[in-house]
């Protein structure tokens, strides 16, 4: 079972403002996935990264995979409320057996 | 479009009770897997499944049993509650066994042991 960091574990930002959040390991990882969850919901799947370096973007949020693949990040900017919630990185280890982070609890406030 | 579906939402037990926690999905998923989450400990794999018939232990499967009887449905039997079980409980399935495959998950079982 591979080990995942992340932090912060609270953020209490402003609206507008830009926050980044990390995902770390001292493992290599095949893929990464970035799962946000609302109160009273289940998590839903953000993005899947695969290859080293690899950047995506999703609206006002980009995602980032370490070059050597240990690690990952989330910026978002011009944060809303709507971003509010519990952001979770996790690794597929294949079968549906997903080991997530502990995640990061966002607040925008308006 | 259900998706995933859980019941029930919210339950209180009593230590030493047993219940089932039934999660059904409509995808046609072959992948079914079962999480309970803990305040500031993200989610945790109890027991998962790759298949009818075919189930097996995830990282915390201690208290909990599993079957898998048919492709849809995925229930977890809680055999004697103890307060260390209660959590958040969710039910998660996939199209794919493959790293990269999206997981969908349901909404949510709130238990409580008292």
């Amino acid at each position: 079972t591979q080990l995942l960091e992340q932090s912060p574990q609270f953020l209490s930002i402003q609206e507008g403002e830009n926050l980044t959040v990390y995902c770390n390991s001292s493992s290599v990882f095949s893929s990464l996935q970035w799962y946000r969850q609302e109160p009273g919901e289940g998590p839903v799947l953000l993005v899947t990264v695969v290859t080293g370096g690899e950047v995506k973007k999703l609206k006002r949020l980009t995602f980032q995979f370490g070059d050597a693949r240990k690690d990952s990040s989330l910026h978002i900017t011009a944060a809303q409320p709507g971003d509010t919630g519990l952001y979770l990185c996790a690794v597929n280890n294949a079968g549906n057996m997903l080991t997530f982070g502990g995640g990061t609890r966002l607040m925008v406030k308006p | 479009n259900a998706g995933v579906t859980q019941t029930p939402k919210f339950q209180v037990l009593k230590t030493g009770q047993s219940m089932t926690l039934q999660c059904a999905q409509d995808m046609n998923h072959e992948y079914m897997s079962w999480y309970r989450q803990d305040p500031g400990m993200g989610l945790r794999l109890i027991h998962y499944s790759v298949g009818a018939g075919i189930t097996d232990q995830g990282e915390v499967p201690n208290g909990y049993n599993v079957s898998r009887s048919t492709t849809e449905d995925f229930p977890l039997r809680l055999l004697s509650a103890a307060p260390s079980q209660t959590s958040v409980y969710f039910c998660a399935s996939s199209y794919s066994g493959q790293a990269w495959t999206e997981a969908f998950f349901g909404q949510g079982t709130r238990l409580t042991v008292v």
